[in-house]
């Protein structure tokens, strides 16, 4: 499959266990953050997204959470699978424009069997 | 099946010659976008549409064009490539600009030699 990035920060963890992956962004004015999943070979897929209102939201097995206070953005996953492994990109929408996101660097996730 | 179709999926041409990659969506979005995606630098943005005929750089415009003269397609041009357009393109649709999930597609992999 595609390689999307090369020193990406990485987490691994054992298939059942819960995951946490951080994202710092850097615009207090973004009002709009949303996380996506990589798969090798596949453009980034939408799993949760938040508005800068609410400071957790949840979804399937998700849970989004964020802290405008010191900028900082997390992605939980509980029960980890192995088909959650994978490059997850945090996104900002950010330099209070409606039409422009910016993207973090990604954080590659492995879950073990 | 709602979804982004990108064509080609990959491509190795020569410095200089033209190349267009298209883009398509079904799903009567008004927004779409390009992104490249390089190792270590994430996902950028090239160029964005709000609606037909209007379009809008990204952060990393130099050595692109874009047209919208419908809806459902976004081809993004290359009028003369370079070996540092090598990369990894991917195009992406909403119905409401950035503060709405983007659908991406599966990815165009360009080799500029």
């Amino acid at each position: 499959g595609e390689s999307v990035g090369l020193h990406l920060p990485t987490l691994s963890v054992q298939e059942g266990d819960n995951s946490i992956i951080n994202c710092a962004y850097s615009n207090s004015a973004s009002d709009y953050f949303i996380w996506y999943k990589q798969e090798s070979g596949k453009g980034p897929q939408f799993i949760i997204d938040i508005r800068s209102n609410m400071d957790k939201r949840q979804g399937q097995r998700v849970t989004v959470l964020l802290n405008k206070t010191v900028k900082h953005l997390s992605l939980q996953i509980a029960a980890t699978q192995p088909g959650d492994s994978a490059v997850y990109f945090c996104a900002e929408n950010s330099g209070g424009s409606n039409y422009k996101l910016t993207f973090g660097k990604g954080t590659l996730l492995t879950v073990n069997p | 099946e709602a979804q982004v179709t990108q064509n080609p999926r990959y491509l190795i041409t020569v410095t200089g010659k033209k190349l267009t990659v298209t883009c398509s969506q079904n799903m009567n979005h008004e927004y779409m976008s390009w992104y490249r995606q390089d190792p270590g630098l994430g996902l950028r943005q090239i160029y964005y549409s709000m609606n037909v005929e209007v379009t809008d750089k990204g952060d990393v415009p130099e050595g692109y064009k874009v047209s919208r003269k419908e809806k459902r397609n976004f081809p993004l041009i290359l009028e003369s490539p370079s070996p540092n357009q090598t990369s990894l393109y991917f195009c992406a649709s909403s119905s409401q600009g950035s503060h709405q999930p983007q659908h991406f597609g599966d990815g165009t992999r360009l080799s500029i030699l």
